[in-house]
Order: structure tokens, then C-alpha cells, then sequence
């Protein structure tokens, strides 16, 4: 398996400019994650899907963050517009649920994360 | 509220040392679950291990060992005779309550461990 996916793996532009940020998941897993993680803030979960359903967004940071999964082999991240306080890694996991009631979910597998910096 | 606490910044230890990694959570689920991953240099996230609330088994892989104790809500991680290798970022997390909320984890802040040789 190839894992999960990310593009680009780094990504400059200045601000005010929209980024797109893109994750293929690993294939039949059924959770998809978006994390970022900076010095101050450490690693944080900005938003999850199951069955490309957005479930809890609680973390996205403002209106300026948006993502969609259209289908379950792709999700994006957009930013816009971007601000120098975006900069940061941002990485997307996967999980599946194939496992019992009392062990529902497997463990998130990990992309090589995209490295934003916005100028 | 679902808490980690990795209270170690840093660590640094000579090659073939014994190193302890400490790791505190906060939850008021019964069901949970636990996890380290690995953060090298090259930045990727590298799951190692997970353990479930209702299984406090300890358990040995090679050189790392894993000691979960629900009375004291830790869950420790030792890597016996460390080597250069293991030089990283280490982060514990927590999910709780898996069936609804799909698994999300909340992580430590990570321990840096720097092995010298």
C-alpha cells in the first residue's frame, strides 16, 4: 500500500493568496484527518470525516479554513485568503473501522505532511 | 475534558542508555484508547503502538517496551540500549470514544529524545 498521500510537500506563497492542500487516504479506510502542527501550538486536529462526512470541524481556525471529501479517495484543505500565522506543517491521517464494538477503529496512518509557509 | 501531558521537553542520553519517556492523559471515558508515534527528522509521523483502555497488558517490541497503568492514567514508553537511530520526536495521544467520534486524537506536546553516541 502506498500510504497516505499528501501534495504538495511544500508549498510558499504570499499572503493573501489561496492554498490548496491535498490528501489521497490509504484505500478502504473510512476516516480521514487533517492535523497542523506548529511550535506554539503542537499538533491539533483541524477537522475529521467518516464516510467523507465532516464530522467535527471544532478546530478548523476561522472562516478562512475550509475542507471537503468529495469522495473517499480525496480531500482538500483550502486557505483563503492565507496570512503568515498559517505557516505551519499540516498533515493528513487515515483510519478504517473494520474492527469489533469494543475495538472499533484501527490506528491513523500518516501522510509526509505538507510544509506551508506563507510570506 | 481529554488531556496529554508529556511533561519532558527534552531528553538527551548516550548511546546504549536506558530511556524512559513519560506520558499522562486526562479522560473521563472508561473507553479509550492510547498511542505513541514517532516524529524523526525527516518529519513524518510513524505510529508505534496502541493500547486499549480495557487491556492494561504491558508489552515488548525489540527494544521498546510500553507500561500502561490505569491507576495512575500513564502510559510510559522505554527504548532499552538506545541508539543514534532513535533520535526523534515522541508524541502520546489519546482517542476517546471511538464509535462516535471516529478515532480523532489528542496529543502531547512530544519529548524530544537526542541519543549521542
Amino acid at each position: 500500500d502506498a500510504g497516505v498521500i499528501q501534495s504538495p510537500r511544500h508549498e510558499v506563497t504570499e499572503m493573501g493568496q489561496e492554498v490548496t492542500l491535498r490528501c489521497k487516504p490509504i484505500s478502504g479506510h473510512n476516516s480521514l484527518f487533517w492535523y497542523r502542527q506548529t511550535m506554539m501550538r503542537g499538533l491539533e486536529l483541524l477537522i475529521y470525516f467518516n464516510n467523507n462526512v465532516p464530522i467535527d470541524d471544532s478546530g478548523m481556525p476561522e472562516d478562512r479554513f475550509s475542507a471537503k471529501m468529495p469522495n473517499a479517495s480525496f480531500s482538500t484543505l483550502k486557505i483563503q485568503p492565507s496570512e503568515p500565522r498559517d505557516s505551519a506543517v499540516y498533515f493528513c491521517a487515515s483510519s478504517s473501522r473494520p474492527g469489533t464494538s469494543r475495538d472499533p477503529n484501527t490506528e491513523a496512518f500518516f501522510g509526509q505532511g505538507t510544509r506551508l509557509t506563507v510570506v | 475534558a481529554q488531556k496529554v501531558t508529556q511533561a519532558q521537553t527534552e531528553i538527551s542520553v548516550v548511546e546504549k542508555e536506558d530511556v524512559t519517556l513519560d506520558c499522562v492523559y486526562e479522560t473521563r471515558d472508561t473507553t479509550y484508547y492510547l498511542f505513541w508515534y514517532k516524529q524523526p527528522p525527516s518529519g513524518e509521523l510513524v505510529f508505534l503502538i496502541r493500547r486499549n483502555s480495557f487491556d492494561e497488558q504491558n508489552e515488548i517490541s525489540g527494544r521498546y517496551s510500553w507500561n500502561f497503568q490505569k491507576s495512575t492514567s500513564s502510559f510510559n514508553f522505554t527504548i532499552t540500549a538506545s541508539q543514534v537511530v532513535d533520535s526523534a520526536v515522541y508524541f502520546c495521544a489519546l482517542s476517546e470514544n471511538w464509535s462516535n467520534q471516529g478515532g480523532k486524537l489528542i496529543f502531547g506536546q512530544g519529548t524530544e529524545l537526542s541519543v549521542k553516541p
